[in-house]
């Protein structure tokens, strides 16, 4: 596609429920992030991969955090047992192999 | 380490000139800009890369000083359209895939 596809778009949550959150990158995109933003804050690095190789996880806050990308295309990260302090935007980026990343829109994720 | 961004906000007037900073305090290889307008993603405006020239898009440049780890945005004759949060993102070597550590943002008002 043209751009960074996040799904889904927003995603209530019952405390102590699972979720996924999708990112389809851009096609040939060596690269991509993930990253968590609370309000009013920048976003904070949770972890990225090269094709499908998980580079760098130290941003991921808790062994409740978990991401894949097991084709070196679409990504999932996924939360278990979820928390009311996991509520944030998660954005998903994408870049080649070097230059400025395309971000998606984003999943709004709020525990309840 | 997360760079420190200055001003934390400020407002223009149409037609107003600003400046944002970005300082680290450890060197870096590179500092990426992003514009980020409320309930959107960040969107790229430019990459400046350690023994590169000062870089401009429009009425937009930056420049980047390695020796002082800083980078700073300049905004000039500012439109309406300028208006969101400005986040710095660095990178402090070229061997991590484009991971970058962004600033807490500045955000800017441009009033008509």
């Amino acid at each position: 596609g043209a751009g960074v596809s996040q799904s889904p778009r927003y995603k209530v949550a019952k405390r102590g429920q699972d979720v996924a959150l999708r990112c389809d990158p851009i096609s040939g995109h060596v690269s991509l992030f993930w990253y968590q933003q609370a309000l009013g804050q920048g976003p904070e690095f949770l972890t990225y991969f090269q094709n499908e190789a998980q580079l760098d996880k130290s941003g991921l806050p808790s062994d409740r955090f978990f991401a894949e990308r097991p084709e070196g295309s679409v990504s999932t990260l996924k939360i278990q047992r979820t928390q009311q302090e996991d509520s944030a935007v998660y954005l998903c980026a994408s870049s080649p192999k070097s230059g400025g990343y395309t971000f998606g829109s984003g999943t709004r994720l709020t525990v309840v | 380490q997360q760079p420190v961004q200055s001003p934390q906000a400020v407002i223009l007037r149409e037609g107003e000139d600003a400046v944002i900073n970005c300082s680290s305090s450890k060197a870096l290889y590179s500092v990426h800009w992003y514009r980020q307008k409320h309930g959107e993603a960040p969107v790229f405006l430019m990459i400046l890369l350690k023994g590169g020239e000062q870089k401009g898009h429009e009425k937009i440049s930056a420049s980047f000083n390695e020796k002082k780890q800083q980078s700073s945005l300049y905004l000039t004759a500012s439109q309406l359209s300028y208006s969101g949060t400005y986040f710095c993102g660095t990178e402090k070597d070229g061997n991590q895939g484009g991971k970058l550590i962004f600033g807490q943002g500045t955000e800017l008002s441009v009033k008509p």
